[in-house]
């Protein structure tokens, strides 16, 4: 596709229930990134992908956060036991290279709302 | 830790006039790039300019510039002849180095109001 797709736009989830957000990057992109943007707030880093291997995960809030993406391309944010402090959208970014001035390019995001 | 700071939670211009967001940001780093990113309703993240901090020269892009002050780490956008569509919440961010694979740190930011 033209730009970063992410699926689905929304998604209500009852507390306890596990959720799978999905991102489809930029073909190609090697560098992908997901943000939690919690109400009001600025997008915050949640973990960083380098073709397959997770590189840093340092932001992910709980061990109930998990991502994966396992062949380079397509990645999913599963959030396992929702709690109502979940509730947030989810942002991803790709970029192309690891080159100085690289730029990301965001998806429309997933708005999880936990009930 | 680095911080990105934005003192405006709200602002508004009139339709063909200039306004100006603010920024600061909080680093030990002498390598990095500053960016402004727009997000519409749609809430997808677009980015508006960016500057390397090696640069001295403001950069600029059609209506939009900055006013880059390293020493006094602020980083302000000044947005030209505004229009409606220009409408949206801006964020300053912050990126470390080389931001093809550094994580973005980004402002609380604002809310730009167009007026017609």
């Amino acid at each position: 596709g033209a730009g970063v797709s992410q699926s689905p736009r929304y998604k209500v989830a009852k507390r306890g229930q596990d959720v799978a957000l999905r991102c489809d990057p930029i073909s190609g992109h090697v560098s992908l990134f997901w943000y939690q943007q919690a109400l009001g707030q600025g997008p915050e880093f949640l973990t960083y992908f380098q073709n397959e291997a997770q590189l840093d995960k340092s932001g992910l809030p709980s061990d109930r956060f998990f991502a994966e993406r396992p062949e380079g391309s397509v990645s999913t944010l599963k959030i396992q036991r929702t709690q109502q402090e979940d509730s947030a959208v989810y942002l991803c970014a790709s970029s192309l290279a690891t080159a100085r001035g690289t730029e990301a390019f965001f998806g429309q995001g997933t708005r999880l709302t936990v009930v | 830790a680095q911080t990105v700071t934005q003192s405006q939670p709200e602002m508004s211009v009139q339709e063909a006039e200039t306004v100006t967001l603010s920024c600061t940001y909080d680093t030990s780093e002498s390598d990095y790039y500053l960016f402004w990113y727009k997000q519409p309703p749609s809430r997808q993240m677009i980015l508006v300019i960016r500057q390397e901090a090696y640069k001295q020269q403001n950069a600029t892009e059609n209506r939009f510039s900055v006013n880059f002050q390293k020493a006094a780490k602020s980083f302000s956008l000044k947005i030209s002849d505004s229009q409606l569509g220009d409408a949206a919440m801006y964020f300053c961010a912050y990126t470390v180095g080389n931001s093809g694979n550094t994580p973005l740190v980004f402002g609380k930011g604002t809310r730009l109001s167009v007026i017609a």
